[in-house]
């Protein structure tokens, strides 16, 4: 099976500006999770979307939104970019384990640079 | 708030030997714990998880030992293999809530030496 995948891998952006990132999960996962990964604050997420739907969101502002198509691929958005979003954002999907846990496995990320 | 704690943030180990990665956690709602290695420019890869119903899971090389009083797991890798070098993230989920989004330490970077 092919793994997650992330594109695009790099992306340099000025503040102000928004900025569109895709996630395609490993086929037949339905659950897409974004977590953002800085020096600073290590791996935080940012939302998790099932069956086209936002299930659960992390601490994060609203310039940061995400959708899901009916195809299980996602995409999150972050508007009116500042320097302090500049992060690797890494997308997981998930597999559902006997009991409901759920294993998520990450994409390569997309490393964004905002000057 | 970090809920999740890896307080070495190095290791070094002799190729061959033992290495042990601990994390401790402060939330005790937690009851799904997960292992992930990350190589530079690369999104962190699944080693090995543990339910809060076992105090130990085994896969090959890997060993996760979970000790709920003490709100405390650790990875053992026995033998160490330079390949194992990277950086490892302890995770945390509270799956009874119906929440899988992951709680992250902020990783302990091991070196193998061979």
């Amino acid at each position: 099976k092919a793994g997650v995948t992330q594109t695009p891998r790099y992306l340099i952006k000025t503040r102000g500006q928004q900025v569109t990132l895709s996630c395609s999960p490993i086929s037949g996962h339905r659950s897409v999770s974004w977590y953002q990964q800085t020096p600073g604050q290590g791996l935080q997420f940012l939302f998790e979307y099932f069956s086209e739907t936002q299930r659960n969101k992390g601490n994060f502002p609203g310039r940061f939104s995400g959708r899901q198509f009916s195809n299980s691929r996602s995409e999150m958005n972050v508007s009116t970019l500042e320097l302090g979003d500049s992060a690797l954002y890494l997308c997981a999907s998930s597999l559902v384990l006997a009991g409901g846990l759920e294993t998520q496995y990450f994409g390569p990320g997309t490393r964004l640079l905002v000057l | 708030d970090q809920q999740v704690k890896q307080n070495s943030p190095s290791l070094s180990v002799q190729e061959g030997r033992i290495s042990i990665l601990n994390c401790d956690y402060t939330n005790s709602m937690f009851d799904y714990f997960l292992w992930y290695k990350k190589y530079p420019a690369e999104g962190p890869t699944f080693l090995i998880s543990i339910s809060s119903i076992k105090d130990k899971n085994e896969d090959g090389r890997f060993t996760v030992f979970l000790n709920k009083s003490a709100k405390h797991l650790s990875l053992h890798i026995v033998p160490s293999q330079p390949g194992d070098s990277a950086v490892y993230f302890c995770a945390a989920s509270a799956e009874r809530t119906g929440a899988n989004n992951l709680f992250f330490g902020t990783g302990t970077r091991l070196t193998v030496i061979p």
